[in-house]
């Protein structure tokens, strides 16, 4: 069956460190790979996306690889501050365009230690 | 949260009552999702939609039903309300048409059944 499996106990990195977050999954040949952040209480928040083409993705200071033969994807905070600290989601797409929907994984929990 | 509004944010009812949710945009976005987010679990889509009357199933559809009678709303149908359906409701929206994948999510309701 198909599985994501991304670090389920919490990361915790010092202010400044980069946070390296990890996104491995099984039985998939997804066309895209997201990565989402949610904060207590709220809806997950788009952060980036990576296209199976694609080796690598930034913006500001995140980062996103993808090795589709591997199968796993690393989220990458540079300069990580306070602020960062949230939970992170990986999620796949079911078919090209994720129009069906997206699976997610649980979200690994990251704290940024000042 | 990109123009997504969900309704009731809270709710407590009792086992064996119907219960509705409702989903409400603002962006005019082709395709719209209800997921569950449960502890150890993660987010698991129900049902998604894409395009007025065109709905369908997704992981955990079994005692949920959907309608979207017009673009911009999408109804999560609880028939009868059973205890393994307290959770958190995230409804997204995606805007395929435009080349983006990305899901937008609304700030959840948190529906507990006793």
């Amino acid at each position: 069956s198909q599985k994501i499996e991304q670090n389920s106990e919490a990361l915790n990195i010092q202010e400044g460190k980069t946070a390296t977050l990890t996104c491995n999954y099984t039985n998939y040949s997804p066309a895209y790979l997201q990565w989402y952040r949610q904060d207590p209480g709220r809806g997950p928040v788009f952060l980036l996306l990576i296209r199976e083409n694609e080796k690598e993705k930034r913006k500001e200071r995140l980062k996103v690889t993808f090795d589709t033969t591997l199968k796993q994807s690393l989220f990458h905070i540079t300069a990580s501050q306070p602020a960062d600290s949230a939970t992170y989601l990986c999620a796949l797409d079911h078919s090209g365009g994720g129009a069906d929907g997206l699976t997610f994984g649980k979200g690994t929990h990251l704290i940024i230690q000042p | 949260d990109a123009g997504i509004t969900q309704s009731p944010r809270h709710k407590v009812t009792e086992t064996g009552t119907p219960v509705t949710l409702r989903c409400h945009q603002t962006e005019n976005h082709r395709y719209m999702y209800w997921y569950r987010q449960d502890p150890g679990h993660g987010l698991r889509l129900i049902h998604y939609s894409y395009g007025v009357k065109d709905t369908d199933k997704g992981e955990v559809s079994d005692g949920y039903s959907v309608s979207r009678s017009k673009t911009e709303d999408f109804l999560l149908t609880l028939e009868s309300a059973t205890s393994s359906q307290t959770s958190v409701y995230f409804c997204a929206i995606s805007a395929k048409d435009r080349a983006s994948y990305e899901q937008y999510f609304g700030p959840g309701t948190r529906l507990t059944v006793t």
